[in-house]
Protein backbone atom coordinates (compact mmCIF):
# COMPACT_ATOMS: atom_id res chain seq x y z
CA UNK A 1 0.00 0.00 0.00
CA UNK A 2 1.36 4.04 -0.85
CA UNK A 3 -0.41 5.28 2.27
CA UNK A 4 -2.52 7.69 1.94
CA UNK A 5 -3.24 9.72 -0.76
CA UNK A 6 -5.59 13.19 -1.47
CA UNK A 7 -6.34 14.93 -4.52
CA UNK A 8 -5.93 17.39 -6.04
CA UNK A 9 -2.63 18.59 -4.30
CA UNK A 10 -3.73 21.90 -5.36
CA UNK A 11 -6.41 24.04 -6.15
CA UNK A 12 -6.63 27.81 -6.74
CA UNK A 13 -10.12 28.78 -6.89
CA UNK A 14 -11.88 32.53 -7.39
CA UNK A 15 -14.24 32.96 -4.06
CA UNK A 16 -17.59 31.71 -4.29
CA UNK A 17 -17.16 28.66 -5.73
CA UNK A 18 -17.10 25.24 -4.44
CA UNK A 19 -14.48 22.92 -4.14
CA UNK A 20 -13.96 19.12 -3.41
CA UNK A 21 -11.35 17.36 -1.68
CA UNK A 22 -10.56 13.99 -2.16
CA UNK A 23 -8.72 11.45 0.59
CA UNK A 24 -7.65 7.60 -0.22
CA UNK A 25 -6.55 6.11 3.26
CA UNK A 26 -4.60 3.11 3.60
CA UNK A 27 -6.88 0.01 3.10
CA UNK A 28 -7.33 -1.23 6.59
CA UNK A 29 -8.18 2.09 8.19
CA UNK A 30 -11.15 2.07 9.48
CA UNK A 31 -10.49 5.62 11.31
CA UNK A 32 -10.30 8.61 8.67
CA UNK A 33 -9.76 12.21 10.09
CA UNK A 34 -9.32 15.92 8.29
CA UNK A 35 -7.05 18.65 9.68
CA UNK A 36 -6.54 22.17 8.38
CA UNK A 37 -3.11 23.95 8.51
CA UNK A 38 -2.46 27.26 7.97
CA UNK A 39 0.54 29.52 8.54
CA UNK A 40 2.52 28.91 11.40
CA UNK A 41 -0.10 26.63 12.78
CA UNK A 42 -0.42 23.31 13.70
CA UNK A 43 -2.99 21.17 12.22
CA UNK A 44 -6.54 21.74 13.47
CA UNK A 45 -9.34 19.01 13.72
CA UNK A 46 -12.03 19.34 10.99
CA UNK A 47 -13.79 16.29 11.70
CA UNK A 48 -13.38 12.09 12.46
CA UNK A 49 -14.80 9.38 10.88
CA UNK A 50 -15.03 5.63 11.93
CA UNK A 51 -15.69 3.61 9.25
CA UNK A 52 -19.08 5.16 7.08
CA UNK A 53 -19.92 7.39 10.64
CA UNK A 54 -18.73 10.86 10.91
CA UNK A 55 -18.67 10.78 14.74
CA UNK A 56 -17.33 14.46 15.32
CA UNK A 57 -17.04 17.68 13.36
CA UNK A 58 -15.43 20.65 15.13
CA UNK A 59 -16.60 24.33 15.39
CA UNK A 60 -14.31 25.57 12.76
CA UNK A 61 -16.55 23.21 10.20
CA UNK A 62 -19.26 25.87 9.31
CA UNK A 63 -21.95 24.74 7.49
CA UNK A 64 -20.71 25.47 4.51
CA UNK A 65 -17.88 22.49 4.91
CA UNK A 66 -19.34 18.70 4.42
CA UNK A 67 -17.35 16.07 4.66
CA UNK A 68 -18.47 12.23 3.44
CA UNK A 69 -17.45 9.06 3.51
CA UNK A 70 -19.53 6.52 1.70
CA UNK A 71 -19.28 2.71 2.30
CA UNK A 72 -16.13 3.68 5.00
CA UNK A 73 -13.63 3.91 2.27
CA UNK A 74 -12.84 7.12 0.54
CA UNK A 75 -14.03 10.30 2.05
CA UNK A 76 -14.57 13.66 0.33
CA UNK A 77 -14.97 16.92 1.95
CA UNK A 78 -16.40 19.67 0.00
CA UNK A 79 -16.57 23.78 0.96
CA UNK A 80 -19.05 25.18 -0.69
CA UNK A 81 -19.07 29.86 -1.61
CA UNK A 82 -15.22 29.62 -0.45
CA UNK A 83 -14.42 32.60 0.97
CA UNK A 84 -10.84 33.99 1.36
CA UNK A 85 -10.10 32.46 4.67
CA UNK A 86 -10.47 28.90 3.77
CA UNK A 87 -6.78 29.15 1.96
CA UNK A 88 -4.89 26.58 3.79
CA UNK A 89 -3.68 23.32 3.95
CA UNK A 90 -6.62 20.47 3.97
CA UNK A 91 -4.58 17.18 5.59
CA UNK A 92 -5.86 13.58 5.70
CA UNK A 93 -4.92 11.05 7.54
CA UNK A 94 -5.96 7.79 8.68
CA UNK A 95 -5.75 4.81 11.66
CA UNK A 96 -6.65 1.71 12.78
CA UNK A 97 -6.04 1.96 16.21
CA UNK A 98 -7.70 3.99 18.93
CA UNK A 99 -6.09 7.63 19.68
CA UNK A 100 -3.99 6.92 22.26
CA UNK A 101 -2.65 3.86 21.13
CA UNK A 102 -1.41 4.94 17.73
CA UNK A 103 -0.38 7.16 15.15
CA UNK A 104 -2.15 9.08 12.70
CA UNK A 105 -0.55 8.56 9.28
CA UNK A 106 -0.85 11.50 6.65
CA UNK A 107 -1.34 12.38 2.97
CA UNK A 108 0.65 15.16 1.84
CA UNK A 109 -1.99 17.52 1.73
CA UNK A 110 -4.58 19.24 -0.45
CA UNK A 111 -3.82 23.44 -0.86
CA UNK A 112 -6.31 25.25 -1.42
CA UNK A 113 -6.22 28.94 -2.75
CA UNK A 114 -8.97 31.36 -2.56
CA UNK A 115 -8.35 34.69 -4.77
CA UNK B 1 -8.04 27.21 23.82
CA UNK B 2 -4.43 25.80 22.95
CA UNK B 3 -4.12 22.40 24.99
CA UNK B 4 -0.72 21.86 23.29
CA UNK B 5 1.89 24.60 23.24
CA UNK B 6 5.54 24.66 21.72
CA UNK B 7 6.52 28.17 23.10
CA UNK B 8 9.72 28.19 20.36
CA UNK B 9 8.75 28.99 17.15
CA UNK B 10 12.05 28.08 15.95
CA UNK B 11 15.47 26.70 16.84
CA UNK B 12 18.78 26.99 14.94
CA UNK B 13 21.60 24.23 15.76
CA UNK B 14 25.29 23.36 14.54
CA UNK B 15 25.50 19.86 13.08
CA UNK B 16 26.26 17.03 15.43
CA UNK B 17 25.07 18.72 18.36
CA UNK B 18 22.17 18.31 20.16
CA UNK B 19 18.42 19.25 19.44
CA UNK B 20 15.48 19.76 21.86
CA UNK B 21 12.65 20.86 21.09
CA UNK B 22 9.95 21.80 24.05
CA UNK B 23 6.32 20.92 24.17
CA UNK B 24 3.91 22.08 27.34
CA UNK B 25 0.14 20.64 27.86
CA UNK B 26 -2.64 21.92 30.02
CA UNK B 27 -5.04 18.40 29.37
CA UNK B 28 -4.32 15.87 32.21
CA UNK B 29 -6.29 13.63 30.24
CA UNK B 30 -3.42 13.55 27.58
CA UNK B 31 -2.59 9.79 27.75
CA UNK B 32 -0.35 9.67 24.63
CA UNK B 33 1.85 12.13 22.75
CA UNK B 34 3.21 11.93 19.32
CA UNK B 35 6.21 14.18 17.76
CA UNK B 36 5.99 14.71 13.65
CA UNK B 37 7.98 16.16 11.39
CA UNK B 38 7.14 18.49 8.83
CA UNK B 39 8.89 19.31 5.28
CA UNK B 40 7.64 21.99 3.43
CA UNK B 41 4.92 21.05 0.63
CA UNK B 42 4.75 17.69 2.31
CA UNK B 43 2.26 16.10 4.99
CA UNK B 44 3.49 15.46 8.76
CA UNK B 45 5.34 12.34 9.32
CA UNK B 46 5.21 10.38 12.37
CA UNK B 47 8.87 10.36 14.58
CA UNK B 48 7.94 8.95 17.76
CA UNK B 49 5.87 8.34 20.36
CA UNK B 50 5.34 8.15 24.49
CA UNK B 51 2.47 6.87 25.89
CA UNK B 52 1.82 8.57 29.87
CA UNK B 53 3.07 5.18 31.80
CA UNK B 54 6.43 6.11 30.08
CA UNK B 55 8.78 9.01 31.15
CA UNK B 56 11.24 8.04 27.98
CA UNK B 57 10.80 6.54 24.78
CA UNK B 58 14.08 5.94 22.57
CA UNK B 59 14.23 5.59 18.56
CA UNK B 60 18.15 5.70 17.05
CA UNK B 61 18.92 9.57 17.34
CA UNK B 62 15.15 10.53 18.49
CA UNK B 63 14.61 10.25 21.99
CA UNK B 64 11.45 11.77 23.63
CA UNK B 65 10.89 12.80 27.69
CA UNK B 66 7.62 13.25 29.41
CA UNK B 67 7.04 14.96 32.55
CA UNK B 68 3.52 14.87 33.44
CA UNK B 69 3.76 16.48 37.03
CA UNK B 70 5.06 19.75 34.53
CA UNK B 71 2.97 18.25 31.78
CA UNK B 72 5.88 19.18 29.82
CA UNK B 73 7.52 16.42 27.31
CA UNK B 74 10.35 17.29 24.66
CA UNK B 75 12.44 15.64 21.69
CA UNK B 76 15.74 15.24 21.74
CA UNK B 77 17.75 14.44 18.38
CA UNK B 78 21.34 13.70 18.98
CA UNK B 79 23.49 14.16 16.67
CA UNK B 80 21.27 17.00 14.74
CA UNK B 81 22.08 16.42 10.72
CA UNK B 82 21.06 19.09 8.49
CA UNK B 83 18.05 16.85 6.83
CA UNK B 84 16.91 17.09 10.32
CA UNK B 85 15.75 20.34 9.73
CA UNK B 86 12.13 20.64 9.10
CA UNK B 87 9.10 21.95 11.03
CA UNK B 88 8.18 19.66 14.41
CA UNK B 89 5.06 19.08 15.44
CA UNK B 90 3.65 17.37 19.23
CA UNK B 91 1.11 16.60 19.67
CA UNK B 92 -1.61 14.48 22.46
CA UNK B 93 -4.46 12.87 22.53
CA UNK B 94 -6.71 10.92 25.57
CA UNK B 95 -8.31 7.84 25.29
CA UNK B 96 -10.49 9.04 22.02
CA UNK B 97 -10.05 9.75 19.21
CA UNK B 98 -8.76 13.44 18.94
CA UNK B 99 -5.25 14.23 18.22
CA UNK B 100 -4.67 17.69 18.98
CA UNK B 101 -1.27 19.19 17.77
CA UNK B 102 0.87 22.30 18.88
CA UNK B 103 1.93 25.34 16.53
CA UNK B 104 4.75 23.57 15.69
CA UNK B 105 8.95 24.67 15.90
CA UNK B 106 11.06 24.90 12.71
CA UNK B 107 14.64 23.79 13.53
CA UNK B 108 17.37 24.47 11.26
CA UNK B 109 20.42 22.84 12.06
CA UNK B 110 23.35 24.78 9.91
CA UNK B 111 26.52 22.52 8.64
Amino acid sequence: DTGVSQDPRHKITKRGQNVTFRCDPISEHNRLYWYRQTLGQGPEFLTYFQNEAQLEKSRLLSDRFSAERPKGSFSTLEIQRTEQGDSAMYLCASSYRLAGDGELFFGEGSRLTVL
Amino acid sequence: DQQVKQNSPSLSVQEGRISILNCDYTNSMFDYFLWYKKYPAEGPTFLISISSIKDKNEDGRFTVFLNKSAKHLSLHIVPSQPGDSAVYFCAAASGTYKYIFGTGTRLKVLA
